[in-house]
């Protein structure tokens, strides 16, 4: 099995609301990504955990908030977000880079619309 | 900065044509180097990988060649399907660093 679930499919927030996106694996991976994607662009990093410590921050603004509270978790909070943060939100794992298997798989998506 | 370039930005081919995506890197530390197929609306999905200590590996119509030497890889597509018609990204990755570096993206409509 190779899925990575996401939920919300769908959300639409207003610029004060709190809201979080989760993400789920049970595929043993040690290693999970939070992306954001644009349409027509690929995804762009934003955070990495590896064995559920944060060891990737790509300069996300304090307004996203992620959280790992075990191996097969990721947690993504939102707080006071601005239109343009309107995009598709990805999660994806895989194994912490260094062993043999390098797979690196993606869940479904947030669609987050920010009004 | 760009670490991996990836060209055409769109291609249109008819149906039970080839379509060929060029990707190139500079960094030789990379040494993974998957292939993506994203559709509207979904999360990329995982199309096939290579080493660069093989030049070639196919999964069913899908082939990716590698020469490690110019440093570029790229994706075939055998008798394309409209089912194929998506976005396809390469990337690329190093064995340490749990980071995984996309090309641009290549929009593939495959015409009845």
């Amino acid at each position: 099995d190779t899925e990575v679930t996401q939920t919300p499919k769908h959300l639409v927030m207003g610029m004060t609301n709190k809201k979080s996106l989760k993400c789920e694996q049970h595929m043993g991976h040690r290693a999970m990504y939070w992306y954001k994607q644009k349409a027509k662009k690929p995804p762009e990093l934003m955070f990495v955990y590896s064995y559920e410590k944060l060891s990737i921050n790509e300069s996300v603004p304090s307004r996203f908030s992620p959280e790992c509270p075990n191996s097969s978790l990721l947690n993504l909070h939102l707080h006071a977000l601005q239109p343009e943060d309107s995009a598709l939100y990805l999660c994806a794992s895989s194994q912490v880079l260094g062993r043999d298997s390098y797979e690196q798989y993606f869940g479904p998506g947030t669609r987050l619309t920010v009004t | 900065q760009q670490q991996v370039k990836q060209s055409p930005q769109s291609l249109i081919v008819q149906k039970g044509g080839i379509s060929i995506i060029n990707c190139a890197y500079e960094n030789t530390a990379f040494d993974y180097f998957p292939w993506y197929q994203q559709f509207p609306g979904k999360g990329p999905a995982l199309l096939i990988a290579i080493r660069p200590d093989v030049s070639e590996k196919k999964e069913g119509r899908f082939t990716i060649s590698f020469n490690k030497s110019a440093k570029q890889f790229s994706l075939h597509i055998m008798d394309s399907q409209p089912g194929d018609s998506a976005t396809y990204f390469c990337a690329a990755s190093k064995r340490v660093g749990n980071q995984f570096y996309f090309g641009t993206g290549t929009s593939l409509t495959v015409i009845p």
